[in-house]
């Protein structure tokens, strides 16, 4: 069970918008930054959002993220078929003392 | 440019241990920490801890403490994980990846190592 909690699923048309919330708490995303990474089958993560809404370079803006209070949210807008994908959110914990993840969400391109 | 080199699978028996080697390039090794995620299958990621290029202080996650070893060797540039008292549950991909100067964003992975517990 993840400390993060993110919905299993999201899905959506070529050209949609899809949002995936990601809920915490205090001890973790009210008080501390979060990221967002893409893992595409069979490969590594890839950093798609930091520090709650910076995008690292060569990333489109198509993906955006945001913050409020214990909970995030990263948004796909202009849904392409390569966006099919597992997303996870992650952000430092104190009460911890470490990073936690979202259990993560499977993008489905329909 | 940076890259994470990891080394090959393992196929290991309950109870023995087995130690992942990432060798890294591109970047000074001891600017830089190196935080070890892994991904049993079909799984989410899990931090295992982390460890500073540049004097090798180690920080790991309270699940593993006892069970994990992180170090360094700055000759090579390569940082290693060594996991013991190997359980099936303890398959998974385990993945290098290199801090940055935001703690948490991590832009450069490893492309992984697949660990398989299996008597």
């Amino acid at each position: 069970q993840s400390v993060l909690t993110q919905p299993p699923s999201a899905s959506g048309t070529p050209g949609q918008r899809v949002t995936i919330s990601c809920s915490g708490s205090t001890s973790n995303i009210r008080s501390n930054s979060v990221n967002w990474y893409q893992q595409l089958p069979g490969t590594a993560p890839k950093l798609l959002i930091y520090s709650n809404n910076q995008r690292p370079s060569g990333v489109p803006d198509r993906f955006s993220g945001s913050k409020s209070g214990t909970s995030a949210s990263l948004a796909i807008s202009g849904l392409q078929s390569e966006d099919e994908a597992d997303y996870y959110c992650a952000a430092w914990d104190d009460s911890l003392n470490g990073p936690v993840f979202g259990g993560g969400t499977k993008v489905t391109v329909l | 440019q940076v890259q994470l080199v990891q080394s090959g699978g393992e196929v290991k028996k309950p109870g023995a241990s087995v130690k992942v080697s990432c060798k890294t390039s591109g970047y000074s090794f001891t600017n830089y920490g190196i935080t070890w995620v892994r991904q049993a299958p079909g799984q989410g990621l899990e931090w295992m801890g982390w460890i500073s290029g540049y004097n090798g202080n180690a920080n790991y996650a309270q699940k593993f403490q006892g069970r994990v070893t992180m170090t360094t060797d700055t000759s090579t540039s390569t940082a290693y994980m060594e996991l013991r008292s190997l359980r099936s549950d303890d398959t998974a991909v385990y993945y290098c990846a290199r801090d940055s100067n935001i703690f948490g964003a991590w832009a450069y992975w490893g492309q992984g190592t697949l660990v398989t517990v299996s008597s």
